[in-house]
Formats: C-alpha cells, sequence, structure tokens
C-alpha cells in the first residue's frame, strides 16, 4: 500500500492557468505538508496543516492555496500559474508537528509553458 | 536570521570508503531542531533523522551516525563503509519558531 500518494506524477500547463495537485495519506498522520523544490535542486517547505490548521506558512505568494478536506488529504491549489512556478512539488505527511519521522509523497513535476 | 550551510557540493568516494557530510547552522536561539534527508537519483525525499537542540548524543544507525556539536553549531552525517547505494544528494535541514531552513545540498557518488 502506497502510504503517501500524489497526483499526477507530471503536470504540463500554460501561464495563467489554475491547477491542484492532490495528496493522500494513509498513515494515520496528524499533519500534512507541501515542500517545493526548485530547478537548481533548491528545498523549500510551502505549508504545513495539522488537524486542519494551518501552522506553516512560508512566504509563498497567496496564489498558492492549500485545502484540507479531511486529515487524511491536503491539496494543493495554485492560481494564475507562472514559469517560476515550475518545479517538484513534494507532499509529506508526519505524527506530530515536524518533531516526527515525515513520510513523502513521490513528487509532482509542474511545467508551466 | 537563520541559516544552514552545506558547504560541500559534491563528494565522490570509492565503494568502502567512510564519508562525512558537514552541516553547519546559524541561529540566536537555544530550542531548535536539526534534520538530514536523503534524495536518491530516483528522486524521493527520505527523512533520515531528527535531532533536538537539546540533545546533544552521537547516534548511529547501522553505517549511519550523526555528530551534533552545538559549540561549532554543526550537525555532520557519518557514512561508513559507503556503497554504491549511498550515492544521492543528502540535506541538512533547520526548524525552529515555524521556520524551517535546509542546506543547498550534498551530492554524494560511491563509486564501485
Amino acid at each position: 500500500d502506497t502510504a503517501v500518494s500524489q497526483t499526477p506524477k507530471y503536470l504540463v500547463t500554460q501561464m495563467g492557468n489554475d491547477k491542484s495537485i492532490k495528496c493522500e495519506q494513509n498513515l494515520g498522520h496528524d499533519t500534512m505538508y507541501w515542500y517545493k523544490q526548485d530547478s537548481k535542486k533548491f528545498l523549500k517547505i510551502m505549508f504545513s496543516y495539522n488537524n486542519k490548521e494551518l501552522i506553516i506558512n512560508e512566504t509563498v505568494p497567496n496564489r498558492f492555496s492549500p485545502k484540507s478536506p479531511d486529515k487524511a488529504h491536503l491539496n494543493l491549489h495554485i492560481n494564475s500559474l507562472e514559469l517560476g512556478d515550475s518545479a517538484v512539488y513534494f507532499c509529506a505527511s508526519s505524527r506530530g508537528h515536524l518533531y516526527n519521522e515525515q513520510f513523502f509523497g513521490p513528487g509532482t513535476r509542474l511545467t508551466v509553458l | 536570521a537563520q541559516k544552514v550551510t552545506q558547504a560541500q557540493t559534491e563528494i565522490s568516494v570509492v565503494e568502502k570508503e567512510d564519508v562525512t557530510l558537514d552541516c553547519v547552522y546559524e541561529t540566536r536561539d537555544t530550542t531548535y531542531y536539526l534534520f538530514w534527508y536523503k534524495q536518491p537519483p530516483s528522486g524521493e525525499l527520505v527523512f533520515l533523522i531528527r535531532r533536538n537542540s537539546f540533545d546533544e548524543q552521537n547516534e548511529i544507525s547501522g553505517r549511519y551516525s550523526w555528530n551534533f556539536q552545538k559549540s561549532t553549531s554543526s550537525f555532520n552525517f557519518t557514512i561508513t563503509a559507503s556503497q554504491v547505494v549511498d550515492s544521492a544528494v543528502y540535506f541538512c535541514a533547520f526548524y525552529n519558531n515555524n521556520d524551517m531552513r535546509f542546506g543547498a545540498g550534498t551530492r554524494l557518488t560511491v563509486k564501485p
């Protein structure tokens, strides 16, 4: 069974479009995260959700919004996509906020043309 | 501002050699967490370890060991008897007060 899954694996879209990336975990964890890895492999945490509360909000553009319908899901919505949004986005989950082992999804490679 | 530096951009070793990946951080706070992650060529991210600032005891997990020294603000990672499967990019990270910072990563290549 896949512990943390993301869909889609690849996403190619035009500038200005709105897109979503879905993330689901079946580990029973209470905290989920989104990370961004740019073309230079630099990693950055974007958001984390604990019990439906946003507890980290990096200085990301407000075009990015996490949405958590339940504890097992944390989706990432991106409006008005820009070229600079091209990156690999990783979802992760853990028991407790950043203090315990995090399990990562396989990543979603977003390409904005 | 908090900062994490991984000065070694790339390291290449031959299998069975020991290798140490350096991580230096900057902070004025006394409570924080340090992490190491592995990203193999396949691209996934793997959590390796979390250490809090009050626990300076070194940790060993199989061929992996971590040396945390507050006096030098370092959290170095050593792989003993390296193997080809250890080839990956390794990231060090720092967390405190809802602020998480990653180092730029060290690419380790282990040659057979």
